[in-house]
């Protein structure tokens, strides 16, 4: 059963970076399929992050700038980076695994508020 | 990259069949493709898959669920509506530029 798991710190002040993690447990990260960041501000809609398979990576045009996706395939966990953050990405921010055409696994989500 | 367009709401009566629409654009969701997926999602929990690639169900869920698609529009459909499928549902679809959207979201209401 293919299970995540996000972490990182629930608040973070305005202009910082915001660091998650998703650990990924019962699948190899490197055996193959994309690993996606996902988030959904309160009483909002979902909202494509990034995705990466091992070197391979694809951004959300309007994040782009600000995000950094990357993979640690010793610990089979894949990581989030988003810079320079504002109140307009506070939300929940969900780890799942891509299979490009849809996502089929899902980490329970992390509430990760910018505030000062 | 445009959120797919959804009706904010979808309402139905307990039995009653409801369907739910998710319009993209020539980048998404096409007629040449199987790119669109759809997610259920109660408060305060993560989406769970319920169709993907147009019209297939994941083990384990409903058959009351089914999708479709024609041109640039995919649907959902939900039979024998029930109390407990009263949640949003979002649609999404894998784009010509190899990135990801969702849909805007539909309430579904039983009444």
């Amino acid at each position: 059963q293919v299970q995540l798991q996000e972490s990182g710190p629930g608040l973070v002040k305005p202009s910082e970076t915001l660091s998650l993690i998703c650990d990924v447990s019962g699948y190899s990260i490197n055996s193959g399929y994309f690993w996606a960041w996902i988030r959904q501000p309160p009483g909002k809609g979902l909202e494509w992050i990034a995705s990466i398979f091992r070197t391979e990576k694809a951004y959300n045009p309007s994040l782009k700038s600000r995000v950094t996706i990357s993979v640690d395939a010793s610990k089979n966990q894949f990581s989030l980076i988003l810079s320079s953050v504002t109140a307009a990405d506070t939300a929940v921010y969900y780890c799942a695994r891509d299979r490009n055409r849809h996502f089929d696994y899902w980490g329970q989500g992390s509430l990760v508020t910018v505030s000062s | 990259q445009s959120a797919l367009t959804q009706p904010a709401s979808v309402s139905g009566s307990l039995g009653q069949s409801i369907t739910i629409s998710c319009t993209g654009t020539s980048s998404d969701v096409r007629s040449d493709n199987s790119f669109a997926a759809w997610y259920q999602q109660y408060p305060g929990k993560a989406p769970q898959l319920m169709i993907f690639e147009v019209t297939n169900r994941p083990s384990g869920v409903s058959n009351r669920f089914s999708g479709s698609k024609s041109g640039s529009t995919a649907s959902l459909t939900i039979s024998g509506l029930q109390a407990e499928d009263e949640a949003d549902y979002y649609c999404s679809s894998f784009t010509v530029s190899s990135t990801r959207v969702f849909g805007t979201g539909t309430r579904v209401t039983v009444l």
